[in-house]
Order: C-alpha cells, then structure tokens, then sequence
C-alpha cells in the first residue's frame, strides 16, 4: 500500500455542472476525512467518515456536496451544480482508530469551476 | 471549540540560520498537536506531533516543537535551515478522535 490515493488530481468544469471526486484511503485505516483548501488557507473539515458510517459534516458541506463511503473503502465527494466559490484543492485522509494518531493525506484534487 | 493562530504568514531564514515558526491554539480540552509540511500541490506530510507525555517532540528533517500549556504555544524549530526546506507549514490540533483545525500557514523561504 502506497499511501492515500486521490483522482484525479485535476478538474477543470464549466459552471453548474457537477463533478466527482474519489479517495482511496491507507486499507487498514477505519477513518476518512474530506478537507477543502483555498489559496493562502489551512485545510478546512467538511466531513468524516468511521468505516461506513458518516459521523460528521461541516457546516461547510452545503447540500451541493454529499460524500460517500460504501463498505468502508473508498470514498467519494460529489459536488453538484458547481459555483466558483468551490475551486478549492480537495483533500482527503485517512487514520486508524484515536484522536492521537497521525492522519495521513493524499495528493488532493485541483477543482477550477470556470 | 477549538482553533490555531500562526503568526507570520511569511518566514524568511538564511541557510544555516535558526527556523521558528510560531502556533498558538485554543482548545477547551488537553489537545492534540500536529505539525505538517506541505510543497507546492502536494498533500500533507507530518512533521511531529505531541499527544500526551515530554513536551519537547522531536520529528522529521530535524524539526522538534515545545508544547507549552500555560502558553498555549506549540512552536517549530529548527537549529540550521536547509534550502530543502522551503515549503509552507501547518500548526493543527485535534481534541478528540475526529478532525483537525489548522492554521492559515506559515510559507517558509530560505535565502541562500
């Protein structure tokens, strides 16, 4: 295992159209965690997930975005009807069990909404 | 609630000279604190982190960080800067078993 896998790391989408991001987290990890950064900032929470089960959203993650985790693997962020606003690099994480333990981070994915 | 303050949001060091990058956090429970470096389009890559025990954490590439409480301070040092270490720099904290908060950053530049 190589790490925590993100495709694709680029996007370029029209305004209004909708686009999909896949995670695919360390195996052996239970949580997965999507971040969104913008130019300039730290990181910012938008869900988690603790196998399938999504625990947490932010108040970030409008009803645009959903996020899914089926049988506890891979992960997807959907945003739909994109904006401007959501250009961003997507980050996904994953961890084992314990607010002490290392989260360990994907390349992300570039979205640019044009 | 729980939130990081990084002053600077620019760092320039010579080559050789001493890297401090300074995090102040807010956290209502004991926290956990993270350093991460990231390179341009790059993911996140752990530096150090402290979680219960000696304050003083040491990490990666020879960065090491205090953790002081009365404080409240988790700053990053490193005795002798490498041009290798040009990247930008993250403070987190975590005070449960779910996500991080993180700072808006520190962009390290080291000057030959």
């Amino acid at each position: 295992d190589t790490g925590v896998s993100q495709n694709p790391r680029h996007k370029i989408t029209k305004r209004g159209q909708n686009v999909t991001f896949r995670c695919d987290p360390i195996s052996e990890h239970n949580r997965l965690y999507w971040y969104r950064q913008t130019l300039g900032q730290g990181p910012e929470f938008l869900t988690y997930f603790q196998n399938e089960a999504q625990l947490e959203k932010s108040r970030l993650l409008s009803d645009r975005f959903s996020a899914e985790r089926p049988k506890g693997s891979f992960s997807t962020l959907e945003i739909q009807r994109t904006e401007q606003g959501d250009s961003a690099m997507y980050l996904c994480a994953s961890s084992s069990s314990g607010g002490e333990t290392e989260a360990f981070f994907g390349q992300g994915t570039r979205l640019t909404v044009v | 609630a729980q939130s990081v303050t990084q002053l600077g949001s620019h760092v320039s060091v010579s080559e050789g000279a001493l890297v401090l990058l300074r995090c102040n956090y807010s956290s209502s429970v004991p926290p956990y604190l993270f350093w991460y470096v990231q390179y341009p389009n790059q993911g996140l890559q752990l530096l150090l982190k402290y979680t219960t025990g000696a304050t003083l954490v040491k990490g990666i590439n020879g960065f090491e960080a205090e953790f002081k409480k009365s404080e409240t301070s988790f700053h990053l040092t490193k005795p002798s800067a490498h041009m290798s270490d040009a990247a930008e720099y993250f403070c987190a904290v975590s005070s449960s078993a779910r996500q991080l908060t993180f700072g808006s950053g520190t962009q390290l530049t080291v000057l030959p």
